[in-house]
């Protein structure tokens, strides 16, 4: 049973281009998390998202930031117009049917500004 | 605004030592998670803990949640290198939210 897949594993860009971060949840989720890490610190929620639906998205930037999650394929975490400052680790976590089971975390995605 | 408070922030001790993290958090949660992280890796669950008084143990570590403190404790006895790593507690909203706060997790080194 594969995990919560994440692609890609590094992304380098430089600033002004947009970064698109994929993840596949663990087969049977249905329930999808966004955090981001900034090194030497927790991780910090960005978005609950379900099939074609946005749940929670009370930690997303109001701007340049925005994730779906469509009824095929994988979600998608898009950052427009990249800055230094976006630069982190983007992990993507996935649940079964009831929110309170723990979520699975995929290995993340390094994102790197240059 | 729910907040997350692990202490210490980082732990170095001797092989064979017992050590505890604590993991406070300011308003009530109706779950509580410990999670594992190597550098540069993903985090592992190690205990979710649902309801006051709940013990959960797995080799040498046990966790504990008293909610009416907003505590949970997570308990390292007789420590070995492997257990070297960062811990993160994750305290989840009440309702039928799936948002985790996290701490600022606890790096624990175990020398030899």
């Amino acid at each position: 049973n594969a995990g919560v897949m994440q692609n890609p594993r590094h992304l380098v860009r430089r600033r002004g281009q947009e970064a698109r971060l994929r993840c596949s949840p663990m087969k049977g989720h249905s329930h999808v998390y966004w955090y981001r890490q900034l090194p030497e610190e927790g991780l910090k929620f960005m978005v609950y998202l379900q099939k074609e639906n946005i749940i929670d998205e009370s930690g997303m930037p109001k701007e340049r930031f925005s994730a779906e999650f469509p009824k095929e394929g994988p979600s998608i975490l898009r950052i427009q117009q990249v800055v230094r400052g976006d630069s982190a680790a983007y992990f993507c976590a996935s649940s079964p049917n009831s929110p309170g089971q723990p979520q699975h975390f995929g290995d993340g995605t390094r994102l790197s500004i240059l | 605004e729910l907040k997350v408070e692990q202490n210490p922030l980082f732990l170095s001790m001797q092989e064979g030592k017992n050590y505890t993290i604590y993991c406070n958090y300011s308003t009530t949660s109706d779950r509580l998670y410990w999670y594992r992280q190597d550098p540069g890796k993903s985090l592992e669950s190690l205990f979710v803990l649902l309801s006051n008084g709940a013990v959960k143990q797995e080799g040498r570590l046990m966790a504990s949640l008293d909610t009416k403190a907003r505590l949970s404790t997570l308990h390292i006895t007789a420590a070995v290198h492997d257990l070297s790593a960062t811990y993160f507690c994750a305290v989840g909203l009440e309702g039928n939210t799936g948002k985790l706060i996290f701490g600022q997790g606890t790096t624990l080194q175990v020398k030899p």
